[in-house]
């Protein structure tokens, strides 16, 4: 099993949609949660970190739930710019700061 | 503000052949990174440092070495280059990763041929 699996997609939806992925990680002991984004040959970019209680960005809402080892990602009234792909990434246990990064799930948003 | 620099951006080398990528960053991050991203495969972390003349391995360090002779500089090299190494390097650098998260240069695209 993967420490982090994604959906890889491609999810295709409207502009003005309402999108949302997950990501379920194995390590029950992981701690830090982030979602990047990462435009087409570019390098990833911070999107937003997850917070236990759920966090919310404008548009985007990040969820985690630990008794079923899932984070979320909610994307409201997507917009044509909103098209990347989306990474989510977890902190191994007791390695300080190295991360484990899932495959990615690709949006694009059709005008 | 610059954030993280890599260069080269784009590399061809043959088989055998060593080079050098360089890394610097100007926000005085203690830790410094190095990933590999291919496709299908999340990023890969090769070596990493915690600090000023401290280097670590990563989950993929055959075939890699680096330096970390100043703060803000990090260097990976490949000693000889494989085909298996043709990929995408990205560094990263960061304050404190689990809370602030990583920072990443443009990447460096290598093929070798």
């Amino acid at each position: 099993r993967k420490e982090v699996e994604q959906d890889p997609g491609p999810f295709n939806v409207p502009e003005g949609a309402t999108v949302a992925f997950n990501c379920t990680y194995s390590n029950s002991a992981s701690q830090s949660f982030f979602w990047y984004r990462q435009d087409c040959r570019k390098e990833p970019k911070l999107l937003m970190s997850v917070y236990s209680s759920g966090n919310e960005d404008g548009r985007f809402t990040a969820q985690l739930n630990r008794a079923s080892q899932y984070i979320s990602l909610l994307i409201r009234d997507s917009k044509l710019s909103d098209s990347a792909t989306y990474l989510c990434v977890v902190n191994i246990p007791d390695t300080g700061n190295q991360f484990y990064f899932g495959t990615g799930t690709s949006l694009t948003v059709i005008p | 503000n610059a954030g993280v620099t890599q260069t080269p951006k784009f590399r061809v080398l043959k088989t055998g052949q060593s080079m050098t990528l360089l890394c610097a960053q100007d926000m005085n991050h203690e830790y410094m990174y190095w990933y590999r991203q291919d496709p299908g495969m999340g990023l890969r972390l090769i070596h990493y440092s915690v600090g000023e003349g401290t280097t670590a391995k990563g989950e993929v360090p055959d075939g890699y070495n680096v330096s970390r002779l100043k703060k803000q500089n990090f260097l990976l090299g490949l000693e000889s280059a494989a085909p298996s190494q043709t990929s995408v390097y990205f560094c990263a650098s960061s304050a404190g990763a689990r809370v602030y998260g990583y920072t990443f240069g443009s990447g460096t695209r290598l093929t070798v041929v």
